[in-house]
């Protein structure tokens, strides 16, 4: 069975300061997705980088980036020129390809991130 | 992105009671649908696989007949919470699945009385 491990509960970060937030996996996959999602005091999950582990370039979505070590199953996500916008809750989650039984997410438990000005 | 309206978002009600929360693609067809549920400060917990057409496919410990899940159409999935307890009150999402991502409703405050 897969799992997701967020080792960092809370983390706190100066407004325009880099934070990164980390996240290991356990899998015997060899083709998969891995994300991080943002969910607000709304609750709204909101997707903020996929990576698709065929793929040996780290994603890039703006101030987002990820780290994305295959064999060391390590995937954290970079956030450069931090907002208070991005304070929220960050999940790290693991997806089979939707052709291999795939689709359900497996999250980690959660990195609570807050921007201080 | 896709867009997953859940609804409603807020819901109160008398323990022994039901509840029922909808989930409805807007812009795609969803085979296949995720429940989960989340307590305060913690993770996101898949309660089950709604897929069009048949039965859910339910995780361990997650009771059967009193989470009821039906997804008759492409674009329809309906969790309902039969004889709601206060252990039941949580917030439940769901989750449509498109290509490459899964695309989440805004989820349902339930709150047991």
């Amino acid at each position: 069975a897969q799992t997701v491990t967020q080792s960092q509960p809370e983390m706190s970060v100066q407004d325009a300061e880099t934070v990164t937030l980390s996240c290991t996996y356990d899998t015997s996959e060899n083709n998969y997705y891995l994300f991080w999602y943002k969910q607000p005091p709304s609750r709204q999950m909101i997707l903020v980088i996929r990576q698709e582990a065929y793929k040996q370039q780290n994603a890039t979505e703006n101030r987002f980036s990820v780290n994305f070590q295959k064999a060391a199953k390590s995937f954290s996500l970079k956030i450069s020129d931090s907002q208070l916008g991005d304070t929220a809750m960050y999940f790290c989650a693991f997806m089979k390809p939707t052709e291999n039984q795939g689709g359900k997410l497996i999250f980690g438990q959660g990195t609570e991130l807050s921007v201080k000005p | 992105g896709a867009v997953v309206s859940q609804h409603p978002s807020r819901v109160i009600c008398k323990s022994g009671t039901s509840v029922k929360i909808e989930c409805r693609s807007l812009d795609f067809q969803a085979t296949t649908m995720f429940w989960y549920r989340q307590f305060p400060k913690q993770s996101l917990m898949l309660m089950a696989t709604s897929n069009e057409g048949s039965k859910a496919t339910y995780e361990q410990g997650v009771e059967k007949d009193k989470f009821l899940i039906n997804h008759a159409s492409l674009t329809l999935s309906t969790l309902t919470v039969t004889s709601a307890h206060p252990e039941d009150s949580s917030f439940y999402i769901c989750s449509a699945l498109g290509a490459y991502e899964a695309f989440f409703g805004q989820g349902t405050r339930l709150t047991v009385v």
